[in-house]
């Protein structure tokens, strides 16, 4: 099966600072890419579609000015969060498609959990 | 947009026990995935399957698409089993939309 990574796995930062979150895709090219968010107990919400060379799409509800999403080359995709608060806190999750596989199937990385103090 | 629900919402088996996961969905879909995520978080695919059946192992999978369901069947099962299922299902370019999800726990 096709494989999805991330980078970091965990971090912890401070209320304010800037967070950068990459997730690539290690044995396909992924000319689409997707970020989910997963709080405790709860389960996963879709805050954007990543487009390589092209703007992000972004969710309802979600600040575009925020969360900076580049999908810069066919293997990476980097989510920032910006002046994180402790709300940002959660399970950050991405995906990939790409034709060729069983076309709409979607695999997912390994996530990234964000501590905001 | 699309609302899809899972039931149970939470289940505990004795290791060995048979079970079946549910999920409903409102609209026509295109793609219908199940996923199980473990304790760290990861999910893992398990099946691919916006109609008919598919068989992996003590898992099988039903998608029944013109009436809106579908069933995971999990057989003999493991404490390795244990985590959270997910159903996502999408009506377009991928964009997966997730259940409820359900929390399996199996005990030993």
């Amino acid at each position: 099966g096709a494989v999805v990574s991330q980078h970091p796995s965990r971090v912890i930062c401070k209320s304010g600072t800037s967070v950068k979150i990459e997730c690539r895709s290690l044995d396909f090219q992924a000319t689409t890419m997707f970020w989910y968010r997963q709080f405790p107990k709860q389960s996963l919400m879709l805050m954007a579609t990543s487009n390589e060379g092209s703007k992000a799409t972004y969710e309802q509800g979600v600040e575009k000015d925020k969360f900076l999403i580049n999908h810069a080359s066919l293997t990476l995709s980097t989510l920032t969060v910006t002046s994180a608060h402790p709300e940002d806190s959660s399970f950050y999750i991405c995906s990939a498609g790409a034709p060729g596989l069983a076309i709409r199937e979607q695999y997912f990385g390994p996530g990234t959990r964000l501590t905001v103090t | 947009g699309i609302q899809v629900e899972q039931s149970p919402p939470d289940l505990i088996l004795q290791e060995g026990a048979n079970s079946t996961l549910r999920c409903n969905f409102s609209d026509s879909v295109n793609n219908l995935q199940w996923f199980h995520q473990n304790p760290w978080g990861q999910l893992i695919n398990l099946f691919y399957i916006p109609s008919g059946t598919k068989q992996n192992g003590r898992l099988s999978a039903t998608t029944v698409a013109t009436e809106r369901y579908s069933l995971l069947y999990i057989s003999s099962s493991q404490t390795t089993d244990s985590g959270v299922y997910f159903c996502a299902v999408s009506t377009g370019f991928q964009k997966l939309v997730f259940g409820t999800g359900t929390r399996l726990l199996v005990s030993p």
